[in-house]
């Protein structure tokens, strides 16, 4: 029973295109996280947010950005999108502490042609 | 990002055979190495969180191993069933920030 939920799973959409990616979790989480992953690839951080009004660049640079208005919800933004914006993108979730476990959403899969 | 390295990249295993599989990663500034098993069409979901040097966790069948002062870590699968075929995932985090840095995991295949 998933308690982090992702929309759309799946989109594909044209260039130049503004796109927003939902993250919501109900276990009343600090941290969330968003992981970009290409076939084949790693999981790759891009941004994580340690609580309301906090985001942070993760290891990986992306022309997203993100929001943390509420604590249970993180969503993702492009705001034209372009065909190497192509990729999976992951959210999660975890209590405060580097050793408590994250919890994943199913992903959404983004097709930009 | 820390180069972390899984392997094999898959391997298949004959229904209730037991294998195992590695991922190393950098010692220094060790905090928790993190395994995460990922199936088709699904989430990836965690299954051990490991600090200690030496530890050992278990749950079920599938067992882990973790040596901090060498950077790696075996997670081993006994008996193999055909719904233990997954993506298998290790992720270390530093002391510094916590972040994880993930491999690009050991796919396994059990075969009936």
């Amino acid at each position: 029973e998933a308690d982090i939920y992702q929309t759309p799973r799946y989109l594909v959409i044209g260039t130049g295109k503004k796109i927003t990616l939902e993250c919501s979790q109900t276990m009343g989480h600090d941290k969330m996280y968003w992981y970009q992953q290409d076939p084949g690839m790693e999981l790759h951080l891009i941004h994580y947010s340690y609580g309301v009004n906090s985001t942070e660049k993760g290891d990986l640079s992306s022309e997203s950005t993100v929001s943390r208005i509420r604590t249970e919800h993180f969503p993702l933004t492009l705001e034209s999108a372009r065909p190497s914006h192509t990729s999976q993108y992951l959210c999660a979730s975890s209590d405060p502490g580097g050793h408590q476990p994250q919890h994943f959403g199913d992903g959404t899969r983004l097709s930009i042609l | 990002i820390l180069n972390v390295e899984q392997s094999p990249q898959s391997l298949h295993v004959q229904e209730g055979d037991s294998t195992n599989f590695t991922c190393s990663f950098p010692s220094s500034n060790f905090y928790a190495l993190h395994w995460y098993r990922w199936e088709t069409a699904k989430s990836p979901e965690a299954l051990f969180v490991m600090t200690l040097n030496g530890d050992e966790k278990k749950k079920g069948r599938i067992s882990a191993t973790l040596n901090t002062k060498e950077g790696y870590s075996y997670l081993y699968i006994k008996g193999s069933q055909p719904e233990d075929s997954a993506t298998y995932l290790c992720a270390p985090s530093r002391s510094n920030d916590y972040k994880l840095s993930f491999g690009a995991g050991t796919t396994v295949t059990v075969r009936a």
